[in-house]
């Protein structure tokens, strides 16, 4: 099976720190993803990448920066967190080669910016 | 824009009811469509996609949905659901190609069934 697991579950964080959540995938997958959920929003991509290095940005990128130096882990920044940050983080990943290109996803991180 | 869309937020019905959640997409050429769930304080997970082929998809839990390509829709369907069909149910919508591998979520319809 595959597995995404991210590094924390609850994460409680102040306004103005930088704040690290880290995604990391078992099945040698291509893509990796990062959304925040938000009630009656529902997943809005923040960032994604194709490769180890390359990053795309999605439709939210604003306040938030990425990382992929390998291709199992995909990290997401928050560089100076801010209380409209507050949200549910979901990291996923998925792989060019499977027919369909679903994607796997973690069991997320919900972030409280106080 | 390439865009998903839900028309239904919050759906209540009793055990053996029907449902269909409805979806509709923007995207033009080949496209890749999805619907999870998500059951309460677990993680998403995939009911049902459809790439190519049979436009009637048949996916977990009696699950199913029908891609009908001159209504851009692909509806969720189930003809009796149960106490636990109750999550909230995302459509997704991407294209596979090289240089395009996002995905777009709907806003999510949250189903609650009535024992």
């Amino acid at each position: 099976d595959v597995k995404v697991t991210q590094s924390s579950r609850y994460l409680v964080k102040r306004t103005g720190e930088k704040v690290f959540l880290e995604c990391v995938q078992d099945m040698d997958h291509e893509n990796m993803f990062w959304y925040r959920q938000d009630p009656g929003l529902g997943l809005r991509l923040i960032y994604f990448s194709y490769d180890v290095k390359m990053k795309e940005k999605g439709d939210i990128p604003e306040g938030y920066s990425v990382s992929r130096e390998k291709k199992e882990r995909f990290s997401l920044i928050l560089e100076s967190a801010s209380t409209n940050q507050t949200s549910m983080y979901l990291c996923a990943s998925s792989s060019l080669v499977l027919a369909g290109n679903e994607q796997f996803f973690g069991p997320g991180t919900r972030l409280t910016v106080l | 824009a390439q865009s998903v869309s839900q028309h239904n937020h919050h759906v209540i019905l009793s055990e053996a009811a029907s449902l269909e959640l409805g979806c509709n997409y923007s995207y033009g050429g080949t496209v890749n469509l999805f619907w999870y769930v998500q059951y309460p304080g677990q993680h998403l997970q995939l009911l049902l996609k459809y790439f190519s082929g049979d436009p009637l998809v048949k996916g977990i839990k009696g699950f199913e949905a029908e891609f009908i390509k001159s209504k851009f829709s692909f509806n969720l369907r189930k003809p009796s659901v149960q106490w636990s069909d109750t999550a909230e149910y995302f459509c997704a919508g991407g294209q596979l190609e090289e240089d395009n591998n996002d995905m777009r979520f709907g806003a999510g319809t949250r189903l609650t069934v009535k024992p």
